[in-house]
């Protein structure tokens, strides 16, 4: 597709086990992002890839919270042991490279912890 | 100080009104500005990139200050779908990552 994918979009689990969020970024977007939005509130950074390393990886809360990149595309972003503070909507988010480049986000994955 | 920070409103104004956000960073290296607008339960979409010499898109004008490290959003003849949430958004520095306000609640009203 032209922008930039998100699966699934919804996902319900009980607590204590692990998730696994997906993100598609747009074609030759090298630059990718995930953020975290609670209800009601502002986005949260997590983490940021340029290629297939993160140079940036300060907002991931906890070590529960992984992420990586192949093939300069797809990026998973893992929760193991989810604790219901992590229920909030992903976002994923790609540019064609850093600097002024926008970025475009994905529709986002809600993530509900019981 | 947070890095970006902007009056989370709501914003409650008539339509055909004239409306204006402020935004202020901390980070005095940033580069790159935008304003992002996000709708309920919407994903933030790019509204406009903000230049240094300030930009109009339509109805839309956007100006910077880096002297005063602030940025602007000026909003005229008000529309009922105008209602958003609008994001400042600035690049922190030599990182990659935007840093996102947490936003000002516009709401146009017939």
């Amino acid at each position: 597709g032209a922008g930039v994918s998100q699966s699934p979009s919804n996902k319900v689990t009980e607590k204590g086990k692990d998730v696994e969020l997906r993100c598609d970024p747009i074609s030759g977007h090298t630059a990718l992002y995930w953020y975290r939005q609670r209800l009601g509130q502002g986005l949260e950074f997590l983490i940021y890839f340029q290629g297939n390393s993160a140079p940036d990886k300060s907002g991931l809360p906890s070590d529960r919270f992984s992420a990586e990149r192949t093939g300069e595309s797809v990026s998973t972003l893992t929760i193991q042991r989810t604790q219901q503070e992590d229920s909030a909507v992903y976002l994923c988010a790609s540019s064609a490279r850093t600097g002024n480049q926008p970025q475009h986000f994905g529709d986002g994955t809600r993530l509900s912890i019981l | 100080r947070k890095e970006v920070e902007q009056d989370p409103g709501p914003f409650n104004v008539p339509e055909g009104a004239t409306v204006a956000f402020n935004c202020t960073y901390s980070n005095s290296a940033s580069q790159s500005f935008f304003w992002y607008r996000q709708d309920c339960r919407k994903e933030p979409k790019l509204l406009m990139s903000v230049y240094s010499s300030g930009n109009e898109d339509g109805r839309f004008t956007a100006q910077l200050n880096r002297a005063s490290q602030y940025i602007s959003l000026l909003i005229r003849d008000s529309k009922l779908s105008d209602s958003a949430t609008y994001l400042c958004v600035v690049r922190g520095g030599s990182q990659g990552n935007l840093i996102f306000g947490k936003g000002t609640k516009l709401s146009v009203k017939p």
